[in-house]
Order: structure tokens, then sequence, then C-alpha cells
């Protein structure tokens, strides 16, 4: 199985912050990979497809990259809506799998 | 609008069975894959299973397979979850999920929760 490895688990910020969150995956995935958005009590949200794709509604402060084994998820200014839990999920082959998730706490 | 609503949860020993439904709405069910995701109370997601738009081809993570199995009926717009053997590691709820593709932003439902316990 592919095991994707986020870092960091944790991340402190403050709202206009420039934040980057990495996912590594343990073999190639081409461009197969998504990052969701969690927050509490709420089901996950798709914002990036296939690497780089901004899902319809997502704003552009969200921006993903990467490609072979390791990709990035930025947010350009963290706005007070972002305080979240990010996941990684690889879709290259199966069994999918998603990161451990990295949670964006206030600073 | 996109709308998958989950239910089926419950209460259930170890060693015992449950059927998850997925109700679908909103788009063409039958032109999309779809897929199980659960999360542990406190813990991270994990995919679980998922089915191509026929039907005919299916996908398990190890920790299920043999155990549970899933299925679809495209002339009523659901997915099921048949689980059995299920194991208190199995407690966790469960959601229905399309493909990571155009349109399945925030298409995700409130999922249902399964608790395996004596």
């Amino acid at each position: 199985d592919i095991q994707m490895t986020q870092s960091p688990s944790t991340l402190s910020a403050s709202v206009g912050d420039r934040v980057t969150i990495t996912c590594r995956a343990s073999q190639r995935i081409t461009t197969w990979l998504a990052w969701y958005q969690q927050k509490p009590g709420k089901p996950p949200n798709l914002l990036i497809y296939k690497t780089s794709s901004l899902e319809s509604g997502v704003p552009s402060r969200f921006s993903g990259s990467g490609s072979g084994t390791e990709f990035t998820l930025t947010i350009s200014s963290l706005h007070p809506d972002d305080f979240a839990t990010f996941y990684c999920q690889q879709y290259d082959t199966y069994p999918w799998t998603f990161g451990q998730g990295t949670k964006v706490e206030i600073k | 609008e996109v709308q998958l609503l989950e239910s089926g949860g419950g209460l259930v020993q170890p060693g015992g069975s449950l059927r998850l439904s997925c109700a679908a709405s909103g788009f063409m069910f039958r032109s999309y894959a779809m897929n199980w995701v659960r999360q542990a109370p406190g813990k991270g997601l994990e995919w679980v299973s998922a089915i191509n738009a026929r039907g005919d081809s299916t996908y398990y993570v190890d920790s299920v397979k043999g155990r549970f199995t899933i299925s679809r009926d495209n002339s009523d717009n659901t997915v099921f979850l048949q689980m059995s053997s299920l194991r208190a590691e199995d407690t966790a709820l469960y959601y229905c999920a399309l493909d990571p593709a155009p349109g399945a932003g925030d298409s995700w439902g409130q999922g249902t929760l399964v608790t395996v316990s004596s």
C-alpha cells in the first residue's frame, strides 16, 4: 500500500500568514493527489484534485502543487475560516490512502 | 446540488453484521464510481471501499477484505456497504463519497455512526 505522510502534524499560524503543508508518498503517484479540509463535527470538503486543480467554489488563496512523491498545499493568506484539519489523499492506486492530517491552529 | 445521505449505522456486538446505505441525488449516479470512507472517533480518514459506475469492479482496504461487501443499485441511486464479522476497530463514522473530481466539493453527507461493542 502507498503510505502518505503529512508534515507538520500541527501548525500554529496567524490570520494573514502564508501556510504550506507537505504530503509525501511512499512511492510515485503521478498527479492523482487530492486535498480536503475538515472542520470539527463536519464532513471533509474537497479543496484540490489532481494535485493542483481547484474545486469550484474554493477560494483562490488555496493552491496545490507537486509531482512524483512530494506534494504541497499552500494557503497564501490565512483567513479566520481556514482553521481546520487538512488531509491529502492519493487516488493513484488502490487501496487509496490518506495522510494522517495536519491541524492548523490559531497562534 | 449533489447530495449523499448515509443511513443504517448503529450499535452492534462484535461478530455482528450491519448494512449501510447511501442515497444519492443531484447527479447522474449511474455514471460515477462511489466510495466508502470511515473516521474513527478523534482519528483521521480511512478509505474503505470503492465500486465502479457499472458495479462490476470493487476494491477494499486490506483490513475489511472478506468481511465487507460494497454494492450499488443504479435504478435506485443507492450504494451499500454490507459489513459482517464486525470488530471493535470498525467503530467509526462511515461516509460515502464521490471520487475526488470536479463537482465533488462539499458533497459528502454527515455520515452514519457504527459502534461495535458488547
